[in-house]
Formats: structure tokens, C-alpha cells, sequence
């Protein structure tokens, strides 16, 4: 079975300050890892994805086979990234489907 | 290219009716998966289906069935509708449906059931 976890449901940060969202997920075999992000009245959009590691409007996150973890992370947090950002995997014998977690609320204030 | 469409954007029914949403794909695309979003859940995976069948399916009662059609565009129906089907429904689409594909969503469709 897979799962993914994001214990914080909501972060609030100072613009300016280091924001990390954590996500851990369990898979016995290796998974595609995924951050998705929505924004107000938005649809929910790919933010970035472990395979293709680049940094994606500030943002980076690193897989972590070791911890389980794939946890994202932006060193100066913008009022703008303030979202809802949801962290999801796909197994390889799952085909499409996309596992998320419970998503973490980033508040971040001016 | 145009996103990922969903109709209706917003219903309501009453127990015990049925209903049928609808999605049509990103063009070129052929998978089409659907997500069940509420706020005790999450985001829930219902199906998928590539090239007009069901490649994979998630934990939901059979009241819960969909279809695609030659055209990739894809219909779920809920029968029998209980208060806890309230939801919104989120499609997304994907070229291939492989687990490397990138998959987009649309803006979904919010079921209220009274």
C-alpha cells in the first residue's frame, strides 16, 4: 500500500523567512514523488516533481529514499506562495494514480 | 493549447437521484483520471481510463462508475446519491498515464447532495 503523510496542516511564516513543508510516504518500491499546489480560487497545478530537479519558483525538494521523505522547501518566503500545497506519489505499478497527502495550508505574512 | 474542462462546474441533488459529470482531456491526451475531494478525506483516487478502459480504480463503492469515450472525453455517474457523496470532483489528464506523465486538472465539478 502507499501513503503519504504531511503532518502540518497549516505553516504561517513572516515574508522574507525560510519556509519547509514536510511530506513522508511509504512505498515498498520507487515511487515518482510529486508537490501539487492550489491557489485561491485556482485549480490544482504540478509544482515540481522529484525526477526533474529544478527549482521551481523558489522552491526545491529532495527525495530522500533513506528518511522516506520528500520534504519542499523555499529559503525567502513570498506573500504570493501563500497556497495550499499538497504532496503526492505515484507507485510504478499503479499506473496513474496520484496518492496525496492531507496538504499543508502556507500562510505567510507580510 | 486549452486546459482541462469540466461540466458542470456546480450541482446540487437529493438523496437517492444520480448523476453524471463530465471532462473533456487536454488535447492529444489520452488518460483521464478522477479525484474525489472533501475535506475529511482529501484527495481521493476514484479511476483511470486510457484509450476507453479502466486501467485502475480506487477504493469507492460501485455506485461510482465512469467511462470514456473514443475521443478521450470521460463521464462519472454516482447512483443512488448519499449525503456523503458531497464533494468536489477534480479530472485530470495525461498523455500517456505513465507513472513519469505529468497530469493536469481541471477546475472540478462541486457535487452537493440534500
Amino acid at each position: 500500500a502507499q501513503r503519504v503523510t504531511q503532518p502540518e496542516k497549516l505553516l504561517s511564516v513572516f515574508k522574507g523567512a525560510p519556509v519547509e513543508l514536510k511530506c513522508n510516504y511509504s512505498y515498498s518500491g520507487s515511487p515518482e514523488l510529486f508537490w501539487y499546489v492550489q491557489y485561491s480560487r485556482q485549480r490544482l497545478q504540478l509544482l515540481l516533481r522529484h525526477i526533474s530537479r529544478e527549482s521551481i519558483k523558489g522552491f526545491t525538494a529532495d527525495l530522500n529514499k533513506g528518511e522516506t521523505s520528500f520534504h519542499l522547501k523555499k529559503p525567502f518566503a513570498q506573500e504570493e506562495d501563500s497556497a495550499m500545497y499538497y504532496c503526492a506519489l505515484k507507485g510504478q505499478a499503479a499506473g496513474n494514480k496520484l496518492t496525496f497527502g492531507g496538504g499543508t495550508r502556507v500562510l505567510v505574512k507580510p | 493549447k486549452a486546459g482541462v474542462t469540466q461540466t458542470p462546474r456546480y450541482l446540487i441533488k437529493t438523496r437517492g437521484q444520480q448523476v453524471t459529470l463530465s471532462c473533456s482531456p487536454i488535447s492529444g491526451h489520452r488518460s483521464v483520471s478522477w479525484y474525489q475531494q472533501t475535506p475529511g478525506q482529501g484527495l481521493q483516487f476514484l479511476f483511470e481510463y486510457f484509450s476507453e478502459t479502466q486501467r485502475n480504480k480506487g477504493n469507492f463503492p460501485g455506485r461510482f462508475s465512469g467511462r470514456q469515450f473514443s475521443n478521450s472525453r470521460s463521464e462519472m455517474n454516482v447512483s443512488t446519491l448519499e449525503l456523503g457523496d458531497s464533494a468536489l470532483y477534480l479530472c485530470a489528464s495525461s498523455w500517456s498515464g505513465l507513472s513519469t506523465d505529468t497530469q493536469y486538472f481541471g477546475p472540478g465539478t462541486r457535487l452537493t447532495v440534500l
